[in-house]
Order: C-alpha cells, then sequence, then structure tokens
C-alpha cells in the first residue's frame, strides 16, 4: 500500500539554525512527493514538490531531493528564520491523483 | 484568483445530530477532495471527485457520510448521525489547471462534537 512516514516532532530551533525533517515513504509505483506547510491559522500550501527520481525541489529556501534509493524525501534548510514556524506535511501522489499525508511536523523558531 | 471557499469555519453539534459542510473549488478545477483531518493527525482522503463524478470514495464511512459535487463545481459534505469521533477539521482542496498534481486547500472546517 501508500504511505508516509514523517519525524515526529515538535522540533524546535534556534533563528539561523539548520533544519532536517525527515520523511520516508511506501508505494507502488512512482509516487510524486510534496512538502506542504500550514502557517498558524491558515489551510494547507503547498512548498515543494519532485515528479520523479533525483528531482530536486526547492522554494523559499527549503529544498527536498527525491531518493528512490532509500525512499525518502527529507526537507531541508540552511539557516531557519521565526517566520518559518509551521507544521509541515509529507506527502505522495499514487496513481489516480490520490494523495497520502504524513502525520506532520510542527516547527518552532525561537529568535 | 479566489481561493478555495469553504463554510462554515466551526461547527459545534451533539452527537447524533446532523451536519453539512460546504466547499467552493477554484474556478475550472476539475478534481475536488475532502479530507478529515484529526489533531495530531495529516489530512486522510474522505473522497475525491472528477467533475461530478466520484473517483474514490474507499475510505468514507458510507454509513453515515455521503457528499455530492453537482454540476461539477461546488460540493457538499454531510455527516448524519454525528458521533464524537467525527470530531476534527474537514478540509476542502482542488486541483487542476496546468498543474493537476498541485492542490490547493480551504482553510478548513472545524467541528466539535459533543
Amino acid at each position: 500500500g501508500n504511505s508516509v512516514t514523517q519525524m515526529e516532532g515538535p522540533v524546535t530551533l534556534s533563528e539561523e539554525a539548520f533544519l532536517t525533517i525527515n520523511c520516508t515513504y511506501t508505494a507502488t509505483g512512482y509516487p510524486s512527493l510534496f512538502w506542504y506547510v500550514q502557517y498558524p491559522g491558515e489551510g494547507l500550501q503547498l512548498l515543494l514538490k519532485a515528479t520523479k527520481a533525483d528531482d530536486k525541489g526547492s522554494n523559499k529556501g527549503f529544498e527536498a531531493t527525491y531518493r528512490k534509493e532509500t525512499t525518502s524525501f527529507h526537507l531541508e534548510k540552511g539557516s531557519v528564520q521565526v517566520s518559518d514556524s509551521a507544521v509541515y506535511f509529507c506527502a505522495l501522489e499514487a496513481t489516480g491523483n490520490q494523495f497520502y499525508f504524513g502525520t506532520g511536523t510542527s516547527l518552532t523558531v525561537i529568535p | 484568483e479566489a481561493g478555495v471557499a469553504q463554510s462554515p469555519r466551526y461547527k459545534i453539534i451533539e452527537k447524533r445530530q446532523s451536519v453539512a459542510f460546504w466547499c467552493n473549488p477554484i474556478s475550472g478545477h476539475a478534481t475536488l477532495y475532502w479530507y478529515q483531518q484529526i489533531l495530531g493527525q495529516g489530512p486522510k482522503l474522505l473522497i475525491q471527485f472528477q467533475n461530478n463524478g466520484v473517483v474514490d470514495d474507499s475510505q468514507l464511512p458510507k454509513d453515515r457520510f455521503s457528499a455530492e459535487r453537482l454540476k461539477g463545481v461546488d460540493s457538499t459534505l454531510k455527516i448524519q448521525p454525528a458521533k464524537l469521533e467525527d470530531s476534527a477539521v474537514y478540509l476542502c482542496a482542488s486541483s487542476g489547471g496546468t498543474a493537476l498534481d498541485e492542490q490547493y486547500f480551504g482553510p478548513g472546517t472545524r467541528l466539535t462534537v459533543t
């Protein structure tokens, strides 16, 4: 079956620290992979995506590389800001545009 | 471009009552999704429409949940009768246009069943 496993939170970092949020997946076929972000009081927003192996998605200083050999799509940012405080969801799209989400990782960045 | 609209934003009902949620997707988006997000968990797909046809409703508890998308635009999700475990945020999302794999989410409806 299809599933996504995310690193459990909450994660608390100081401003300018390096961020990694781990995500691994199980899927039949070749899914597309996504990171969504949910800022406090807002709906989920697409942060970045990768549609095939070795693709790197990037946006707002965040990056994630689609690693087929390790079935992973870890989210990284070199220097986090207070405004990055949010909940981050890893997701995959299986055939038929069906989406599976991880449980989310809460990030708090302190000044 | 207007985003995905949902109403109401909050609803409190007693168990065994019924409730309905409404969603208006982004104009022109053919695919519409309803998700249930229980506190501390990721969104779980309940039902997916392509235009006004159902693509996937395998995780919809059909004994109490129903959904429709008349004319392939707006959609309603109904729960009747509600149970305590239905307390969650109900998210509507749509996709279409040039990036079929990119979903746009509404703000959600927070349901509390007492």
